[in-house]
């Protein structure tokens, strides 16, 4: 069974840091591209960032609104892909789920998603 | 950038059909999916590659994709149902790329 279970959310004052986890299981790890997707509340999805396996160059790509604050990046020895999370705005207030790829067609898996609040 | 447009709202009767429209330039030309996103729920890919439906994904959920528009369509509408449903393509210069998403109600 595949599983993606997100942690490492929590409160964060604005300018500060956080880093998020996606611990995977159930699928080979080494092979996936990997996204992560924000939900602002009561907002709809967002595409945040995108690694691509290390096999085809471990290449990340980000969404405008966060290029240069957050870096993705993973972990293939413990099946587990990071959001490095730097200078916070009260606009990354979201839930945040990372997601397996299935080629450039959508992403066929999710996990439940970790809260970060950014507020003062 | 590259932008999708749905409608913010749908509401149907139940047993009748529903449809979701998502607008792109040329998106007939890309690979476009749906998720459906139920309260407090991650999502789920209803349909993949326009038309395809994963393994679990009841008959009922259909889609095409022709021109500017992607259309998904549920038959005989359930109150299950009931959630919010978006659409996504991957663009070259913008990555992935998510519809505004429409909030299906059975009325």
């Amino acid at each position: 069974e595949v599983q993606l279970v997100e942690s490492g959310g929590g409160l964060v004052k604005p300018g500060g840091s956080l880093r998020l986890s996606c611990e995977v299981s159930g699928f080979t790890f080494t092979n996936a591209w990997m996204s992560w997707v924000r939900q602002a509340p009561g907002k709809g999805l967002e595409w945040v960032a995108q690694i691509k396996s290390e096999s085809q160059g471990g290449t990340t790509d980000y969404a405008a609104p966060v290029k240069g604050r957050l870096t993705i990046s993973r972990d293939d020895a413990k099946n587990t892909l990071y959001l490095q999370m730097h200078s916070l705005k009260t606009e990354d207030t979201a839930v945040y789920y990372c997601a397996t790829e299935y080629g450039d067609s959508h992403f066929d898996y999710w996990g439940q998603g970790t809260l970060v609040t950014v507020s003062s | 950038s590259y932008v999708l447009t749905q409608p913010p709202s749908v509401s149907v009767s139940p047993g009748q059909t529903a449809t979701i429209t998502c607008s792109g330039d040329k998106l007939g030309f890309r690979n476009c999916c749906w998720y459906q996103q139920r309260p407090g729920q991650s999502p789920v890919v209803v349909i993949y590659q326009d038309n395809k439906r994963p393994s679990g994904i009841p008959e009922r959920f259909s889609g095409s994709n022709s021109g500017n528009t992607a259309t998904l369509t549920i038959s005989g509408t359930q109150a299950m149902d009931e959630a919010d449903y978006y659409c996504q393509t991957w663009d070259s210069n913008t990555a992935w790329v998510f519809g505004g998403g429409t909030k299906l109600t059975i009325l």
